[in-house]
């Protein structure tokens, strides 16, 4: 079964600390993951994917099929970062829906 | 485009009520989601369609939950009866069915329902 694991609800940082958001995943394939946001009063959006191997905003996440991770990590976080953020799952065979984690809130200040 | 719409963005309403809730899709999706955010439990998949067709609805909580999609612009979410736990925002968002790597969800709104 798939299943993302974030284990705080609630990050809170001052700006310019380093962030890292956990995310854990189960899956017996090959999965990809995703980060998605959600700023205040936006729409849920993709931040970024690990296949693309990007920098969204300053962020990265690296996926570690051994520890089966996909944390998600910015050196210096800012105030405008703050907002809910979801890990998501799915296989990576044909289309199979996304299994996303229950989410943490990302809370920098100033 | 505008995205993904949804209707209405609030719902108030009284337990044992029915509740409709409305999507109009990303023009040429292929692929349509209902979502229910809550605090406790995140985001969870309520049913998916590809082509007008439901796919898994494994994540409808009970038989007072039904979605349909007529057609192609179009789907419903509707809850009867409606009760206090099923407060939450509803999203529905979309997506279109190209190689896997450029899989990505666009969401709506949501709708922000309270079952009083």
């Amino acid at each position: 079964a798939q299943r993302v694991t974030q284990p705080e609800k609630l990050l809170s940082v001052f700006k310019g600390a380093p962030v890292e958001l956990k995310c854990n995943y189960s899956y017996s394939g090959s999965p990809e993951l995703f980060w998605y946001v959600q700023y205040s009063r936006q729409r849920l959006q993709l931040l970024l994917r690990h296949i693309s191997r990007e920098s969204i905003k300053g962020f990265t996440a690296d996926l570690n099929k051994g520890e089966t991770s996909f944390h998600l990590k910015k050196p210096f976080a800012q105030e405008e970062d703050s907002a809910m953020y979801y890990c998501a799952l799915s296989g990576n065979t044909g289309f199979q829906k996304l299994v996303f984690g229950t989410g943490t809130r990302l809370l920098v200040s100033p | 485009d505008a995205g993904v719409i949804q209707s209405p963005r609030h719902e108030v309403t009284e337990m044992g009520q029915e509740v409709t809730l409305r999507c109009k899709p990303i023009s040429g999706h292929d692929y349509l989601f209902w979502y229910r955010q809550t605090m406790m439990r995140g985001l969870e998949l309520l049913i998916y369609f590809n082509n007008n067709v439901p796919i898994d609805d494994s994540g409808m909580p009970e038989d007072r939950f039904s979605a349909k999609m007529p057609n192609a612009s179009f789907s419903t979410l509707k809850i009867q009866p409606s009760e206090p736990r099923d407060s939450a925002v509803y999203f529905c968002a979309s997506s279109l069915a190209s190689p896997s790597v450029l899989r990505e969800q666009y969401f709506g709104p949501g709708t922000r329902l309270t079952v009083t």
